[in-house]
């Protein structure tokens, strides 16, 4: 298994550009999101999804689309780059079981993005 | 005020000591407490998690919740070199949220040989 790959690794965009930072898992996991980590803030939550055609806002979700069509993929669209968005952003996949809760989560390598 | 609060660090220990890292949080609705570990340049990567209040020892790592103080600590043994990274604290408030964790600000750990 790949577990979560994300792409791309590094990406630079202008003020009002947009992109879509991909992600993807091989786990057949139901749980999927997204984060951002900036500097003295830790991780926080900008979209999850609990399954196929089922996304949810987190704690930071303005200025991001999110959508799943698929278990295995879950792409973060940014409409309109902003400088404030330069951030390291990382998906995460997780499953639930009897022992296994869903907040044990697997995380991406991550996509570094700086905005001018 | 962050629902969870994490000193930054750096915190810099020789090779073999004991190292505690700690969390407060305000939230008293917090149920599910998790440690992850995250070297430099990659994605964290879970180490612990609790439920509740008590104990968890797992290898030389031991975590341990007192949800009546709402503090939360890890415990690294017989610390190594291949320790040093930056351990981020996570919680949620309810089982199955969907993968809503709310993490502290991390801890840079150094373990000097």
């Amino acid at each position: 298994n790949a577990g979560v790959t994300q792409t791309p690794k590094f990406q630079v965009l202008k003020t009002g550009q947009s992109m879509t930072l991909q992600c993807a898992q091989d786990m057949n996991h139901e749980y999927m999101s997204w984060y951002r980590q900036d500097p003295g803030m830790g991780l926080r939550l900008i979209h999850y999804s609990v399954g196929a055609g089922i996304t949810d806002q987190g704690e930071v979700p303005n200025g991001y689309n999110v959508s799943r069509s698929t278990t295995e993929d879950f792409p973060l669209r940014l409409l309109s780059a902003a400088p404030s968005q330069t951030s390291v952003y990382f998906c995460a996949s997780s499953w639930t079981s009897g022992t296994n809760p869903q907040e044990t989560q697997y995380f991406g390598p991550g996509t570094r993005l700086l905005v001018l | 005020q962050k629902e969870v609060e994490q000193d930054p660090g750096p915190l810099s220990v020789p090779e073999g000591a004991i190292v505690s890292l700690n969390c407060t949080y305000s939230n008293s609705a917090f149920q599910y407490f998790m440690w992850y570990r995250q070297y430099s340049r990659k994605g964290p990567e879970l180490l612990m998690y609790t439920y509740s209040s008590g104990n968890k020892e797992d290898g030389r790592f031991t975590a341990q919740v007192d949800k009546s103080s709402k503090y939360i600590s890890l415990f690294i043994r017989d610390s190594q070199p291949s320790d040093s990274a930056t351990y981020l604290c996570a919680m949620s408030r309810i089982y199955n949220q969907g993968g809503k964790l709310i993490f502290g600000q991390g801890t840079e750990l150094s373990v000097k040989p």
